[in-house]
């Protein structure tokens, strides 16, 4: 495996179910990001994380929890969505150093998601 | 509060001729990044190029290269040369201590 990978591909669910999406990063980065992306809006920045620690949770609701457990995986739970929650969710890594600019980020394919 | 801004939703090229997609911020930093990324359709989102603001020399990579005017805050991107897998969204993206992409412009190549 190289690169960023995600897993499902491709997610339909109802309002009411919990599903989970999961990002794995072979690059041996030490930050991860969730962003959603909409036909209607430009790409969203959800949450960032830094060695494992969130730094970043830009007012995202909480029916989107993400997971850490390590600086490989990043994992987005997801529990009574709306129907205004479907969109592609990229999972995105990078290497951030002493400067604190967001470097260049190296994205996953996405999880194309459907709440029905 | 910065922003990314695109004003160009779509554009067309004939194959093998040059385009010219724009982009401008906004910012009060010295030092940043500017990047632009480009999404193929159905294929993963990939850095075509990338400009540190404290170098005054434009950026290039083979066919791609950049204008970047930093007192005007502009930041275009040149494709030289088009070809048929150059079709793709394109976004713009600024980053400092956060990262910010523009609402992207789609390119179509005609052959």
């Amino acid at each position: 495996e190289t690169g960023v990978t995600q897993t499902p591909r491709h997610l339909v669910m109802g309002m009411t179910n919990k599903k989970s999406l999961k990002c794995e990063q072979h690059l041996g980065h030490n930050a991860m990001y969730w962003y959603k992306q909409s036909a209607k809006k430009p790409l969203e920045l959800m949450f960032v994380y830094n060695f494992k620690e969130q730094t970043e949770n830009n007012s995202v609701p909480s029916r989107f929890s993400p997971e850490c457990p390590n600086s490989s995986h990043l994992f987005l739970h997801l529990h009574t969505l709306q129907p205004e929650d479907s969109a592609l969710y990229l999972c995105a890594s990078s290497q951030v150093g002493g400067r604190e600019v967001y470097n260049e980020q190296f994205f996953g394919p996405g999880t194309r998601l459907t709440v029905l | 509060a910065q922003t990314v801004t695109q004003s160009q939703p779509e554009m067309s090229v004939q194959e093998a001729e040059t385009v010219t997609l724009s982009c401008t911020y906004d910012t009060s930093e010295s030092d940043y990044y500017l990047f632009w990324y480009k999404q193929p359709p159905s294929r993963q989102m990939i850095l075509v190029i990338r400009q540190e603001a404290y170098k005054q020399q434009n950026a290039t990579e083979n066919r791609f290269s950049v204008n970047f005017q930093k007192a005007a805050k502009s930041f275009s991107l040149k494709i030289s040369d088009s070809q048929l897998g150059d079709a793709a969204m394109y976004f713009c993206a600024y980053s400092d201590d956060k990262i910010i992409f523009g609402k992207g412009t789609r390119l179509h190549i005609l052959p």
